[in-house]
């Protein structure tokens, strides 16, 4: 198994632009999130899902898209990238919701710098 | 405010000290999970506890859940073990808290 995978791995982008960062798990994973570390923070949710075509709003969600129209895909969409969206996204997946008490794992990670 | 509080934030031991990092936290929990991130970026996670004592090779992981409080240990500890560990607790909800992190140099 890859376990989590994320792509890309850096990005840089104008303000305004808009990009997509992938995020897709071979487990058969039911939950899967997306969130921010920024330094001095706690990890923030963003968005997560509990299953394909059902996805809710985290802790900061706005400025950012989610979709989950297959059980393994989960890209997380900026639609118009503000330099407050500067940080490192990491994508993760569980086996079932977090209250079912599953383990999640994590992606590497990707570091978005917006200028 | 935030909902975990992780101390020490930086702590830094000789190798084979014993080491213990502590997790406060004010809401009510169903679980609370312990995650190390690595120097590379990678998270991986550690224990998950909703009571009592857990504990893997070298770590060591409590939680009082009527005080709101767990700990994690490292015992000889080891340069290997250099990393941020992160606390973060799940409300009866769907969506975690984390602490900020604790990050651990040891020194060899």
């Amino acid at each position: 198994n890859a376990g989590v995978t994320q792509t890309p791995k850096f990005q840089v982008l104008k303000t305004g632009q808009s990009m997509t960062l992938q995020c897709a798990q071979d487990m058969n994973h039911e939950y899967m999130s997306w969130y921010r570390q920024d330094p001095g923070m706690g990890l923030r949710l963003i968005h997560y899902s509990v299953g394909a075509g059902i996805t809710d709003q985290g802790e900061v969600p706005n400025g950012y898209n989610v979709s989950r129209s297959t059980t393994e895909d989960f890209p997380l969409r900026l639609l118009s990238a503000a330099p407050s969206q500067t940080s490192v996204y990491f994508c993760a997946s569980s086996y079932s919701t977090l209250a079912s008490g599953y383990e999640q794992y994590f992606g590497p990670g990707t570091r978005l710098t917006v200028t | 405010k935030n909902e975990v509080e992780q101390s020490p934030q930086n702590l830094t031991a000789q190798e084979g000290e014993f080491i213990t990092i502590n997790c406060s936290y004010s809401v009510g929990i169903s679980a609370l999970h312990w995650l190390q991130q690595h120097p590379g970026g990678g998270i991986v996670s550690l224990f998950m506890l909703s009571s009592g004592k857990k504990k893997h090779g070298r770590l060591i992981a409590t939680i009082n859940i009527q005080e709101k409080h767990s700990s994690l240990h490292i015992t000889a500890s080891h340069p290997r073990d250099s990393a941020v560990y992160i606390c973060a607790v799940l409300p009866p909800r769907n969506q975690f808290y984390f602490g900020t992190g604790t990050s651990l140099t040891v020194i060899p």
